[in-house]
């Protein structure tokens, strides 16, 4: 157990909607990394907070946008969704936002099936 | 940009004999290399690191891992497979610019240990 939770673990839904994706990140660590995995794509970065602030951004769609709250939990908003946004969502953790080991620790992810 | 290849999508090997998990790099500057593996339906969880040092890198579950500069390859090895390293190994990289710790990973390669 990594003691990153994200909620929920899967989740199906239309064309057209949106959902939120959770991430409670390892107590202690500051910084909360999003990542989607599809078998097209594999492992694709998406996005870094750390303490609230946006760190670093990926290949993020501008249908999708992610937070960190004071409390330090993130959340992943995705909207408009296409079949192709199915895929595995994952969140990672870590101490800091730079200089840390570069160990990630990695929730089991939000499994999304767009119909 | 930062990135790391795995040449092989499947690595089969007999448990007991050797395995290695190819990976190459292309970075500017020094690399901050790493490996991680994924059982099914689990998050990714780190195995080792290189960031400077020793070329030869131990990490958990009797891997360890070869960094040659002159090959630009940090291959991952193990003396005697057991069924139980079955799983999707991914080869990563520290990507700048250096606020972040995010990590570009490659498109993974799946080991499969026969009994």
């Amino acid at each position: 157990d990594s003691g990153v939770t994200q909620t929920p673990k899967h989740l199906i839904t239309a064309t057209g909607q949106r959902v939120t994706l959770r991430c409670s990140p390892r107590s202690g660590d500051l910084s909360v990394y999003w990542y989607q995995q599809s078998l097209d794509q594999g492992l694709q970065f998406l996005i870094h907070y750390y303490n609230g602030e946006e760190r670093a951004k990926g290949n993020i769609l501008e249908r999708f946008s992610a937070q960190q709250f004071p409390d330090l939990h993130s959340e992943l908003n995705l909207s408009s969704l296409e079949l192709g946004d199915s895929a595995l969502y994952f969140c990672a953790s870590s101490p800091h936002g730079f200089g840390n080991t570069g160990e990630l620790f990695f929730g089991e992810g939000s499994r999304l099936t767009v119909l | 940009a930062q990135s790391v290849a795995q040449p092989e999508d499947q690595v089969n090997v007999a448990e007991g004999n050797p395995l290695t998990v190819k990976c190459t790099y292309s970075v500017s500057g020094n690399p901050y290399l790493f490996w991680y593996v994924q059982y099914p339906n689990r998050g990714l969880q780190f195995l080792l690191k290189y960031i400077t040092g020793d070329n030869l890198v131990k990490g958990s579950y009797g891997f360890e891992a070869e960094f040659n500069k002159s090959q630009t390859s940090f291959h991952l090895k193990k003396p005697s497979a057991l069924v139980s390293d079955s799983a999707l190994y991914f080869c990563a990289v520290r990507d700048p610019p250096y606020n972040t710790d995010k990590l570009i990973f490659g498109t993974g390669t799946r080991l499969q240990v026969f009994p």
